[in-house]
């Protein structure tokens, strides 16, 4: 059975700070796919990022980054110089391909603060 | 091109009432999903439907809890006899016909918040 971790439930910055929110998983699929999703106070969920279990490179978006690590199944997600705008609740997701339709798993979420 | 449509967006019922949580998949997409957020928590899957057929329901609750997706008009997620621990936030996803070797990825809409008093 799948799931995902995110052992940190709660994480205050201050704003321009570098931030990393941990995400670990546990699947025995050799596909699968793995998500970010940003929540923010107003309490949509905002897509940010899939990969597939075959592409292990890393990723960079403006200030966000991802380090993708089959060897130790983690997911974690870097916000660089961060904003209070950046302000949510993240969760990271896993999806595996035998799994029905499109199901995803969600870890508990980290709420992330970043003060002024 | 509207996305995954739910309303009502907030939704306030009595202990003992009936909740009704409808939601309108994006234009094409065929299969929904359903999940639920408790308070402080991440999001829980519920169902899985594709039009007039229930895919996967292991994440729903064995009483009260039933879900549709006709061949016309939306999803519904329905909630009978509710009670406080209902409370919480239903988001509806949607996504294309799935095909082998594919991934498609879900569309959410903004969900629903149930608030039972």
């Amino acid at each position: 059975a799948q799931k995902v971790t995110q052992a940190q439930t709660e994480i205050s910055v201050v704003e321009k700070e570098d931030v990393t929110l941990d995400c670990v998983y546990e699947t025995r699929d050799t596909t699968y796919y793995l998500f970010w999703y940003k929540q923010p106070p107003s309490g949509e969920l905002v897509f940010l990022i899939r990969r597939n279990s075959f592409d292990e490179q890393n990723e960079i978006s403006g200030r966000y980054s991802w380090n993708f690590q089959k060897s130790t199944s983690s997911f974690n997600f870097t916000i660089t110089a961060s904003q209070v705008v950046d302000s949510a609740v993240y969760f990271c997701a896993l999806s595996e391909e035998e799994t029905s339709g499109s199901r995803l798993t969600f870890g508990e979420g980290t709420q992330l603060t970043v003060n002024p | 091109n509207a996305g995954v449509m739910q309303n009502p967006r907030h939704l306030v019922r009595r202990r003992g009432q009936e909740a009704r949580l409808r939601c309108s998949p994006m234009k094409g997409h065929s299969h929904v999903y359903w999940y639920r957020q408790l308070p402080e928590e991440g999001l829980k899957f519920m169902v899985y439907l594709q039009k007039e057929n229930i895919i996967d329901e292991s994440g729903m609750p064995k009483e009260r809890f039933s879900a549709e997706f006709p061949k016309e008009g939306p999803s519904i997620l329905r909630i009978q006899q509710v009670v406080r621990g209902d409370s919480a936030a239903y988001f509806c996803a949607s996504s294309p016909l799935q095909r082998a070797g594919m991934y498609s990825p879900l569309h959410f809409g903004n969900g629903t918040r149930l608030t039972v008093t």
